[in-house]
């Protein structure tokens, strides 16, 4: 069964502070794909990122990071100086394979970032 | 500018009534895929098309139809079976692992459909 496990709902953080998304998968296969979408109020999701299971580097991009670590099953997000706009829900999500040569998406159930000025 | 679109922003649903949601893409991509999201919850998947005139439910199908008759559209029908049809619904579509070949490809979304229930 796949499955992806935001143990963090809701986090605060004051402006201008580092700080850490928690994303653990779960999946029997041995290639698969994750991903982080960010969804603002407005609501629409905005794709962050894309990595797959034989890539194991860490990438930045800008104050964004990812740490991708498959011993633990865990592909963490980090923003550095966080600013207001950053406040939304962040969702990790995981590819899987449905059959068919159809693959879905399994989402996590997202963290609510609130950054206070 | 290539994008999804979703419209109405807002619909109202009165009890026994079926409503069509619209999904509209021209980014040229084969597969279209519509989500239910729940507060507090994350996205699940209702129907999803990887080609024209052809679809296959996801994990949450019942008490939904979909059509894919047009390559840029994918229209979500919330029929009366759907008893609690309350929620945000989002599109989405993919270039598809038809012309990709590939797992994990990257779905892109449309500002999507909030539904109420009068």
């Amino acid at each position: 069964a796949q499955k992806v496990t935001q143990a963090q709902t809701e986090i605060s953080v004051v402006e201008k502070e580092d700080v850490t998304l928690d994303c653990v998968y779960e999946t029997r296969d041995t290639t698969y794909y994750l991903f982080w979408y960010k969804q603002p109020p407005s609501g629409e999701l905005v794709f962050l990122i894309r990595r797959n299971s034989f890539d194991e580097q860490n990438e930045i991009s800008g104050r964004y990071s990812w740490n991708f670590q498959k011993s633990t099953s865990s592909f963490n997000f980090t923003i550095t100086a966080s600013q207001v706009v950053d406040s939304a829900v962040y969702f990790c999500a995981l590819c899987r394979y449905s059959g068919a040569g159809s693959y879905q998406l399994t989402f996590g159930k997202g963290t609510k970032l609130s950054v206070i000025p | 500018d290539g994008g999804i679109t979703q419209s109405p922003k807002y619909l109202f649903r009165k009890e026994g009534q079926n409503v069509t949601l619209s999904c509209e893409q021209n980014l040229n991509h084969d597969a279209m895929y519509w989500y239910r999201q729940d507060p507090g919850q994350g996205l699940r998947l209702i129907y999803y098309s990887q080609i024209v005139n052809d679809f296959q439910k996801g994990d949450i199908a019942e008490g939904y139809s979909v059509s894919r008759e047009k390559k840029e559209s994918f229209p979500l029908t919330v029929t009366s079976a759907q008893k609690n049809p309350t929620a945000f619904y989002l599109c989405a579509s993919s270039i598809g692992f038809i012309r990709q070949g590939k797992l994990g490809e990257t779905q892109y979304f449309g500002p999507g459909t909030r539904l109420l229930v009068l």
